[in-house]
């Protein structure tokens, strides 16, 4: 398996644009999380999904933000509009199950709000 | 929130010497695991030791968790420059039925060759 696959790994864009990150999760797993990674707050869980569900948003930070997992192999964290601090690092991870299984994460996307 | 926190924020050693990095958290776990993180990339998941389980090897890694304490220690023997990244401590809730991981800050660690 190629492992988690995010879209773009770069992107810089203008105060007020729309901003769409995808993720592929691994073919199989039942859940799928974003996570967002800056100096100041550090690694921060926005979304999780099981079976393309959302099952807790609560570290959403804002209306800002939406996620949607259309099908089992694709998710998307939209920001609109974005905002210079949304720069941050943004991870998707899946994982097969629950509770003590490991996460695998993609390569994440380089987000630049200016 | 963050629930780990780990200690120290960078650790500097030579080639060949031990690293040990602390992680201390707040509530109950039903597991702890370490992720490594390489500059510029994703983490990568290293080890998992289960709330009953008090010692884990893997290779030159070895974990240990106090529950008591609520803290947890990696060590990593022989080290080389490669161990070179960020490591952090995660904690899976206690009763084991949300997914989520709640990451602490992470030590540095640089491995001079």
């Amino acid at each position: 398996d190629a492992g988690v696959i995010q879209s773009p790994r770069h992107e810089v864009t203008e105060m007020g644009q729309e901003v769409t990150l995808r993720c592929k999760p691994i073919s199989g797993h039942d859940y799928l999380f974003w996570y967002r990674q800056t100096m100041m707050r550090g690694l921060e869980l926005l979304i999780y999904f099981n079976n393309n569900v959302p099952i807790d948003d609560s570290g959403m930070p804002e209306d800002r933000f939406s996620a949607k997992m259309p099908n089992a192999s694709f998710s998307t964290l939209k920001i609109q509009p974005s905002e210079p601090r949304d720069s941050a690092v943004y991870f998707c991870a899946s994982s097969l199950r629950l509770g003590t299984y490991e996460q695998y994460f993609g390569p994440g996307t380089r987000l630049t709000v200016t | 929130s963050q629930q780990g926190e780990e200690d120290p924020q960078a650790l500097s050693i030579q080639e060949g010497e031990n690293a040990t990095m602390n992680c201390s958290y707040k509530t109950s776990i039903n597991n702890l695991q370490w992720y490594r993180q390489n500059s510029g990339r994703g983490l990568v998941h290293l080890i998992l030791i289960r709330s009953n389980e008090r010692e884990k090897h893997s290779g030159r890694l070895r974990v240990t968790l106090d529950t008591s304490k609520k803290s947890s220690s990696l060590l990593i023997t022989a080290s080389r420059a490669a161990d070179t990244a960020s490591y952090f401590c995660a904690t899976g809730d206690g009763s084991g039925n949300t997914g989520k991981l709640i990451f602490g800050q992470g030590t540095t660690l640089q491995v001079k060759p």
